[in-house]
Order: C-alpha cells, then sequence, then structure tokens
C-alpha cells in the first residue's frame, strides 16, 4: 500500500488544463523533493518532472509540478490526446528508508 | 546514449528460481545507484529496492526484504533481480532504473524497457 494519495483518475477536453494532487507526510514529501512520471500505454515509466518543479530535457514546458508542505501537484496545461497515460508521484521517505510511490493517476483525454 | 536494457519476458512455474537482468551503458555504471520496481498486472508501482553497483551496497524495501536478492557484476555493467522460490504472486511487470542523485535532486532519471515475470503451474 503506497503511503502517497493520488486520485485514481482526472479528465480534460483537448486544450484545458488538468491537475493531479498528490498527498503524503513530513516524512516524504514535507521533507524530500517531489518527482513524477508518465506511464504511457504499454511502455516504461519516464521521469516527467523531478524536484518538485524541475523539467528534464525534452519534457513540454505545459506540464508543471509544485509543492506545499505535505502536498504536491502536477498541472498539465494545453491538455493533448497524447498525454491520456497514468501519473505517478514519488519521494524518498525518511521512515521507510526507501522510495515511496503515489497511487497513481489515470488522466483522459475527452 | 545513457540506456538500460533488461532481459526478455520470462514463464516459470512455482518453486523456480529466476534472475533477470538489466544491462547499463552510457554511463559510468558504478557511480549511480540503480533500483527495481514492480508492477503487477492492472496496478501501481512498487519500489523493490537499490545497489550501488561501487561497493555493492544494497537496500530493500520491508515489502520485498528477504523475498528477492538485489546484486551487480560491475565488470559487465549489468544488474540483477533474483528469486529462489517462485510464487504466482511474483507475476508482475519488473523495471529497473537508474537513480541520479545530486544535490536535491533525487530521481530515477532512466528506466529500462521492463521484463515481464509470468508464474502460472
Amino acid at each position: 500500500q503506497s503511503v502517497l494519495t493520488q486520485p485514481p483518475s482526472a479528465s480534460g477536453t483537448p486544450g484545458q488544463r488538468v491537475t493531479i494532487s498528490c498527498s503524503g507526510s513530513s516524512s516524504n514529501i514535507g521533507s524530500k523533493t517531489v518527482n513524477w512520471y508518465q506511464q504511457l500505454p504499454g511502455t516504461a515509466p519516464k521521469l516527467l518532472i523531478y524536484s518538485n518543479n524541475q523539467r528534464p530535457s525534452g519534457v513540454p514546458d505545459r506540464f508543471s509540478g509544485s509543492k506545499s508542505g505535505t502536498s504536491a501537484s502536477l498541472a498539465i496545461s494545453g491538455l493533448q490526446s497524447e498525454d491520456e497515460a497514468n501519473y505517478y508521484c514519488a519521494a524518498w521517505d525518511d521512515s521507510l528508508n526507501g522510495y515511496v510511490f503515489g497511487t497513481g493517476t489515470k488522466v483522459t483525454v475527452l | 546514449e545513457v540506456q538500460l536494457v533488461q532481459s526478455g519476458a520470462e514463464v516459470k512455474k512455482p518453486g523456480e528460481s529466476l534472475k533477470i537482468s538489466c544491462k547499463a551503458s552510457g554511463y559510468s555504471f558504478t557511480t549511480y545507484w540503480i533500483g527495481w520496481v514492480r508492477q503487477m498486472p492492472g496496478k501501481g508501482l512498487e519500489w523493490m529496492g537499490i545497489i550501488y553497483p561501487g561497493d555493492s551496497d544494497t537496500r530493500y524495501s520491508p515489502s520485498f526484504q528477504g523475498q528477492v536478492t538485489i546484486s551487480a557484476d560491475k565488470s559487465i555493467s549489468t544488474a540483477y533481480l533474483q528469486w529462489s522460490s517462485l510464487k504466482a504472486s511474483d507475476t508482475a511487470m519488473y523495471y529497473c532504473a537508474k537513480r541520479y542523485y545530486y544535490d536535491r535532486t533525487d530521481a530515477f532519471d532512466i528506466w529500462g524497457q521492463g521484463t515481464m515475470v509470468t508464474v502460472s503451474s
């Protein structure tokens, strides 16, 4: 069972803005940086956002991340059909002494 | 190009042993941690453990401690995940991933393509 909680689903029409939340605790999000991974259908996860709000080279700037206290968010602005995927937040956890993933959010483009 | 290439799909019977691999290229294998992640069919990602190939320092998630063994052979830049006695519940996709750890950045930046393990009698 994951210690990071995300909504199971989110959706929007093309061009809309979608936001995904990630709720944790003081031992993970509250004291560590948050990463986000995108998993397109049938493929391996890909690093989308690191260190709360940084994008790796090649990730479009319509993806953005933020963190406040023990929660984090991923925003997708200008939603596109190719953004249909599962999104996972993640962080290291001091109490578990390991890495924890969120429960995952499936984004659907209507 | 930095990449991790995993071994192919496996079909095994309960009780059998298995060792899957993750070959790294394009970077210094001994200076970055490599982690393993499980994804059961239709489910989310679960962190299993991590190894530092430079000195074989290994950490396990409490959920996987004693259930699997993580190792590495730095002479061939390859990390391994192994089971001594598989169970049907080990059926899953397994990913290896390189950890990038610098300053406050700590993420798995490069992922293997995954190895599907099916355990069935």
